[in-house]
């Protein structure tokens, strides 16, 4: 079955820095791949996702790349702010579930 | 407008006794129904996932069951709970074909003592 890594498991970074967090999963048949951030006591929240026959999408401060060939991807946030601050968790699908990574915390340092 | 409802919030239960955990779908029929565990400070293991009524996969071997008795309807059951089971746990949704964004409930934080 599907096995999704995630890394790294906790990041900090200064106000106004980049965040990087990488993925990489095992089923060549997942065709889709959302990230996903949790606040303190909710489930988590969908904030990007992209699709197999696309290798880089962008909305605002947020980008995913995705390398196919690789079984890569990756979220990128610039311009990080405190309210960034959470757990990111990047996921794989295909047509009938989706497996999870197993969570990055992130915590931006006014 | 679609909705996922999941109860109780939280719960205390006593090693060995039952679970029950309910989740219900308003706004779309035949969703994929998924159920997952989050232990503190952990990620999100999937424990059973249905694509339909009565179709219910196991991902990971427990003592925990789940069923599907409604289209919208997806139940998480346990004889007799372990310690083990303490933990947040997470209903979601997404539309037939899995391939899109799933929506959570709020969850449920379950403490056995």
């Amino acid at each position: 079955g599907e096995n999704v890594e995630q890394h790294p498991s906790t990041l900090s970074v200064q106000e106004g820095d980049s965040a990087v967090i990488k993925c990489t999963y095992s089923d060549s048949a997942s065709n889709y791949f959302p990230w996903y951030k949790q606040e303190l006591g909710k489930g988590p929240q969908l904030i990007i996702d992209i699709r197999s026959n696309v290798g880089e999408k962008k909305d605002q401060r947020i980008a995913v790349t995705l390398n196919k060939t690789a079984k890569h991807f990756s979220l990128h946030i610039t311009e990080t702010q405190p309210e960034d601050s959470a757990v990111y968790f990047c996921a794989a699908g295909s047509y009938d579930k989706v497996i999870f990574g197993p969570g990055t915390s992130l915590s931006v340092i006014p | 407008s679609q909705t996922i409802h999941q109860w109780p919030a939280t719960l205390v239960q006593p090693v060995g006794s039952p679970l029950s955990l309910e989740c219900t779908v308003e706004g779309t029929s035949n969703p994929n129904l998924y159920w997952y565990r989050q232990a503190a400070g952990r990620g999100l293991q999937l424990l059973f996932y249905s694509v339909g009524i009565g179709q219910i996969s196991s991902e990971v071997p427990q003592n925990l069951s789940a069923s599907r008795p409604q289209d919208r309807q997806f139940i998480l059951s346990s004889k007799k709970l372990l310690l083990s089971d303490s933990g947040f746990y997470l209903c979601a949704w997404n539309r037939a074909g899995g391939d899109t964004e799933a929506f959570f409930g709020q969850g449920t934080r379950l403490t056995v003592v």
